[in-house]
């Protein structure tokens, strides 16, 4: 079993949407969560991280934990068409970073 | 501050040569880990070296092996490349190794195996 599984879509929505991006994970254990955003040909760009469960805000972006459920999930609100770009769920455990697959998002004006 | 950088931006080899990356890691940060990313994959973890120390490997074969210098700065080394070894390589620094130090990544070196 993987330790982060991602739905790889992809994904597009409207101009304006509010979009879910879910990734699911193997051990209730693991407490360091992130999502990156990655657009074509660059590296990784850390979105949101968060610790333990709950929820985070920054802006538009929303990062939700749900540890009973193994769940993690990014709230995009009024997404925009620079959002779109590919959206990578990682997790962290004994000195390493695990990494969804990615969900491509496309936001259509 | 001046992020992550890597070297060179693209690169092509053929299949049985050897290979060097390089990575500055961002100013301040002392750890520096290596991903290899597959077209429509997400990052897969090689290795993690802590002032200077290899602690933590994927599971990568031996001849992908690097360095990490004084100035944590890094190299990733592969020897006998083969076909699959095409790839985004990916150099992330952090400010210190654990969970609660994210990883900040370069814009990567894209290799091709011909």
């Amino acid at each position: 079993q993987k330790e982060v599984e991602q739905d790889p879509g992809p994904l597009s929505v409207p101009e304006g949407a509010i979009v879910s991006l879910n990734c699911t994970y193997s051990n209730s254990a693991f407490q360091y969560f992130m999502w990156y955003r990655q657009y074509s040909r660059k590296g990784p760009e850390l979105l949101m991280y968060t610790y333990s469960s709950g929820n985070k805000e920054d802006g538009r972006f929303t990062a939700q934990v749900d540890k009973s459920s193994k769940y993690i999930s990014l709230f995009i609100r009024d997404s925009q068409p620079s959002d779109s770009a590919t959206y990578l769920c990682a997790i962290y455990n004994f000195n390493k970073f695990y990494f969804g697959s990615g969900t491509k998002l496309n936001v259509k004006p | 501050e001046t992020g992550v950088t890597q070297s060179p931006t693209h690169l092509i080899k053929t299949r049985g040569q050897q290979v060097t990356l390089r990575c500055s890691s961002q100013s301040g940060h002392n750890t520096v880990s290596w991903y290899q990313q597959a077209l429509g994959q997400g990052p897969q973890f090689i290795f993690q070296y802590y002032r200077e120390e290899e602690n933590g490997r994927g599971n990568f074969p031996p001849r992908f092996s690097g360095l990490q210098f004084p100035n944590y700065s890094s190299e990733l080394n592969v020897n006998a490349l083969e076909l699959d070894d095409s790839a985004l390589y990916l150099c992330a620094s952090s400010l210190d190794q654990g969970g609660d130090s994210p990883l900040h990544f370069g814009n990567g070196t894209r290799l091709t195996v011909t």
